[in-house]
């Protein structure tokens, strides 16, 4: 199975702020990766697909990077709507796997 | 409107038996794979299994496999899980997903627990 390792679990952070988080790889998925917010009680919400690709109706201070075992998610200025958990996901094969999660809160 | 309803979510003790449903509209659901993934609570998503357009097709994680039978009628535009000698960690929020995971049900609690 493919391990996706996030970092950090956890940021604080203040409205305004340029907001990163990673994910790796145990091995080389290419661009298979997707990034989901989640908000408490709620579904996962599908923010970047394909490692890049912006999900429609996304704002576009979500951006996604990377190929092969390194990728990035990064708010380019963070949102009082964008405080909750983000997970990455591996798409290259079953069975899929989630990256633990980073949680972002208010500083 | 494009959502996945679902139901079925239930506290059972363990050794049980439960089914989930999940009721698909808005989209061309026949030709769509679909998935379940679990959520523990407090901890993070876990994918469950996955099934192909016509049901040909299944794969599940090694955790469930030989107690999870995940299933499909396209004719009533339904997924459905079948979760049978239920474990304490079994014990989590369920999803149902689309095929390009752009589309999540509300999801449906299952507890198990004597």
């Amino acid at each position: 199975d493919i391990q996706m390792t996030q970092s950090p679990s956890s940021v604080s952070a203040s409205v305004g702020d340029r907001v990163t988080i990673t994910c790796r790889a145990s091995q080389g998925i290419t661009t298979s990766l997707a990034w989901y917010q989640q908000k408490p009680g709620k579904a996962p919400k599908l923010l970047i697909y394909a490692a890049s690709s912006l999900e429609s109706g996304v704002p576009s201070r979500f951006s996604g990077s990377g190929s092969g075992t390194d990728f990035t998610l990064t708010i380019s200025s963070l949102q009082p709507e964008d405080f909750a958990t983000y997970y990455c996901q591996q798409a290259n094969s079953f069975p899929l796997t989630f990256g633990g999660g980073t949680k972002v809160e208010i500083k | 409107e494009v959502q996945l309803v679902q139901s079925g979510g239930d506290l059972v003790q363990p050794g049980g038996s439960l089914r989930l449903s999940c009721a698909a509209s808005g989209f061309a659901f026949s030709s769509s794979w679909m998935h379940w993934v679990r959520q523990p609570p407090g901890k993070g998503l876990v994918w469950v299994s996955r099934i192909n357009s016509d049901g040909g097709s299944i794969t599940y994680a090694d955790s469930v496999k030989g107690r999870f039978i995940i299933s499909r009628d396209n004719a009533k535009n339904t997924l459905y899980l079948q979760l049978n000698s239920l474990r304490a960690e079994d014990t989590a929020v369920y999803y149902c997903v689309n095929g390009g995971m752009d589309v999540w049900g509300q999801g449906t609690t299952v507890s198990v627990s004597s």
